[in-house]
């Protein structure tokens, strides 16, 4: 079965430091790989995605994230966060070719100091 | 603004009552999905509907809950009986097209308390 594992559940940074959230995904097959946000008290946000082709994605706000297929990995990174970046990180994967089920990670709340 | 809409946001239940969450996809989405989340977890994949069609079903529990999605109205998530451990975050998502490429936009949720 699928699963996907965020490694840390909180993380607290000053702002201008860089961010790298860790995700990992059990699947042997063809996946698509998702981060979305959650700003407080809104939605859930896509932030980027990944279906094929170059394996760094660039997002909204200046999120990147690197698919890495040999060690089934989606890191999200940010070179220099800001105090608006606090929110809760969710990664997502959905098994390629007619998969509908998205399965997301227990999240990562990221608190930035101003 | 024309996103995906839940009602309520809010919703407290006795034990043993029925709660009925309901989901208004954005415009030109006929593809829906309900999630649950429970506090200190990732969103759990409950239902996926198109409309007059549940597509897959999987991440519901067997019992004491459905899910609908008319050919007009919203899509409704049902739970006859509620105990506490139904207490959770219920988001709904839709999308254009069912394809597994296609994003998913998620509305606000409905914060569901039994007491």
């Amino acid at each position: 079965a699928q699963s996907v594992s965020q490694h840390n559940h909180h993380v607290i940074l000053s702002e201008a430091a860089s961010l790298e959230l860790g995700c990992n995904y059990s699947y042997g097959g063809t996946v698509n790989l998702f981060w979305y946000v959650q700003y407080p008290g809104q939605h859930l946000q896509l932030l980027l995605k990944y279906f094929s082709g170059d394996p760094l994605v660039k997002g909204i706000k200046g999120f990147e994230a690197e698919f890495i297929k040999s060690k089934f990995s989606f890191n999200l990174r940010k070179p220099s966060v800001q105090w608006s970046d606090t929110a809760e990180y969710f990664c997502a994967v959905n098994a390629g070719t007619g998969g509908f089920k998205t399965i997301f990670g227990a999240g990562t709340r990221l608190f930035v100091k101003a | 603004n024309a996103g995906v809409m839940q009602n309520p946001r809010h919703l407290v239940r006795r034990r043993g009552q029925e709660a009925r969450l309901r989901c208004s996809p954005m415009k030109g989405h006929s593809h829906v999905y309900w999630y649950r989340q429970l506090p200190e977890e990732g969103l759990k994949f409950m239902v996926y509907l198109q409309k007059e069609n549940i597509i897959d079903e999987s991440g519901m529990p067997k019992e004491r809950f459905s899910a609908e999605f008319p050919k007009e109205g919203p899509s409704i998530l049902r739970i006859q009986q509620v105990v506490r451990g139904d207490s959770a975050a219920y988001f709904c998502a839709s999308s254009r097209a069912g394809a597994d490429t296609d994003t998913q936009y998620f509305g606000p949720g409905t914060r569901l308390t039994v007491l």
